[in-house]
């Protein structure tokens, strides 16, 4: 069956960098994008980017272009996502979600807690 | 992009119908028909219930149901069920391949 399994919780000082991994099996890593979305707590769901794993083309939402940095390695099936230039406004779970064709991710892992504190 | 629009809370008793609005712009919801809807349970990620606006993936119970007019998709959810309680978001392609999510709804089963 379809999984993505994330990294575990990251505690982080505000200024630094977090590197969540995302690894996929039961499906062809390549044929689907991964995207990824940031929920702080309490709040809604906040898309941040996708990535190709077939050419490794990013795109970025504005709002994070310039901090966060998305790759894979299909060698091993798995995306990455890091954040950098943290603050405490970057406390949140973070997940990654495939997608296939445009119909919206379908598969999601179950989330990685990053807590950002001095 | 800013986030689509929608209800914070909406209610209903079991056995009824509630529907949960989602309104966005002409460049996202009005122009693609690319918009999904996802159910969130406390302490879970979120699960696809609808995509492209109206299709439902396999295993997601029929009582879901997406439609879409003009700068507004909706969501319907029939025969409510106790176990139908969690946040919904909905969320739509928007330009140069970007993704937009609604603030998200929280629906309660009376």
């Amino acid at each position: 069956q379809v999984q993505l399994v994330q990294s575990g919780a990251e505690v982080k000082k505000p200024g630094t960098s977090v590197k969540v991994s995302c690894k996929a099996s039961g499906y062809t890593f390549t044929n689907y994008y991964i995207h990824w979305v940031r929920q702080a707590p309490g709040q809604g769901l906040e898309w941040m980017g996708w990535i190709n794993p077939n050419s490794g083309g990013t795109n970025y939402a504005q709002k994070f272009q310039g901090r966060v940095l998305m790759t894979t390695d299909t060698s091993i099936n798995t995306a990455y996502m890091q954040l950098s230039g943290l603050t405490s406004d970057d406390t949140a779970i973070f997940y990654c979600a495939r997608e296939w064709e445009l119909r919206g991710p379908d598969s999601w892992g179950q989330g990685t807690l990053v807590s950002v504190s001095s | 992009q800013s986030a689509l629009t929608q209800p914070a809370s909406v209610s209903g008793s079991p056995g009824q119908s509630i529907t949960i609005s989602c309104t966005g712009t002409g460049s996202n919801i009005g122009y693609y028909n690319l918009v999904s809807w996802y159910q969130q349970h406390p302490g879970e990620a979120p699960k696809l219930i609808i995509f492209e606006v109206t299709k439902r993936p396999s295993g997601v119970s029929d009582r879901f149901s997406g439609s879409k007019s003009g700068n507004t998709a909706s969501l319907t959810i029939s025969g409510l069920q106790a176990e139908d309680e969690a946040d919904y978001y909905c969320c739509s392609y928007a330009p140069i391949s970007t993704l937009v999510f609604g603030g998200g709804t929280k629906l309660t089963v009376l």
